[in-house]
């Protein structure tokens, strides 16, 4: 089964509002990433967070890491039309070089 | 400017014929992987290499055989394709030095197996 698992698998919202998307995974980690696709397109790396790290901001992106709950969310705020993508939380397993992705949040944002 | 090239980006092609999916990156990356994504199952690693020469297993190795005989490319070799293999396969490379390991993806190659 996956590590990673994204909630929801997909959400609409409207043009400035926030969006949140949550990322459960299984065991210990070094560190969680996320990430966006566009529709079909290659993968772009957003943010990392490390396993001894709490929060973390990049622009209008927000992450947390709880290890305790083995969680994560990424926060979007003020959401923009072209927000709309998948978005993929990726954990890379303690003392292995693999790296994990989960199953993706589809956003739309409608203008 | 840095990028991860694949070629083909799109292939159609009938079981059991051998195929080979390039991977090229200019970023001097140690690291790269090949990932396969499905509908409802998102992106499962297939092989990754920490270096030259230096190759292992993914979560779906089943298939496929890799090499890393240069450090900029990572090529993704299916001796006998399968219908199950039909997929959106990438191609990543990473950066080992430093702190943060930033996957860099590749444009995707679309394959389908008739």
């Amino acid at each position: 089964s996956q590590q990673g698992e994204e909630d929801p698998q997909a959400l609409s919202i409207q043009e400035g509002e926030n969006a949140t998307m949550n990322c459960s995974y299984k065991t210990s980690i070094n560190n969680l990433q996320w990430y966006r696709q566009n529709s079909g397109r290659g993968l772009v790396h957003l943010i990392l967070i490390r396993s001894n790290e709490r929060e973390k901001h990049s622009g209008r992106l927000r992450v947390t890491l709880d290890t305790s709950k083995k969680s994560s969310s990424l926060l979007i705020t003020a959401s923009r039309a072209a927000d709309t993508a998948s978005y993929f939380c990726a954990t890379d397993l303690y003392n292995t070089d693999k790296l994990i992705f989960g199953t993706g949040t589809r956003l739309q944002v409608f203008p | 400017e840095a990028q991860v090239t694949q070629n083909p980006r799109y292939l159609i092609t009938v079981t059991g014929k051998k195929l080979t999916v390039t991977c090229s990156q200019n970023m001097n990356h140690e690291y790269m992987s090949w990932y396969r994504q499905d509908p409802g199952l998102g992106l499962r690693q297939i092989y990754y290499s920490m270096n030259v020469e230096v190759t292992d297993k993914g979560d779906v190795p089943e298939g496929y055989k890799v090499s890393r005989k240069e450090k900029r490319n990572f090529p993704l070799i299916l001796e006998s394709p399968s219908p199950n293999q039909t997929s959106l396969y990438f191609c990543a490379s990473s950066s080992l030095q430093g702190a943060d390991y930033e996957q860099y993806f590749g444009p995707g190659t679309r394959l389908t197996v008739t």
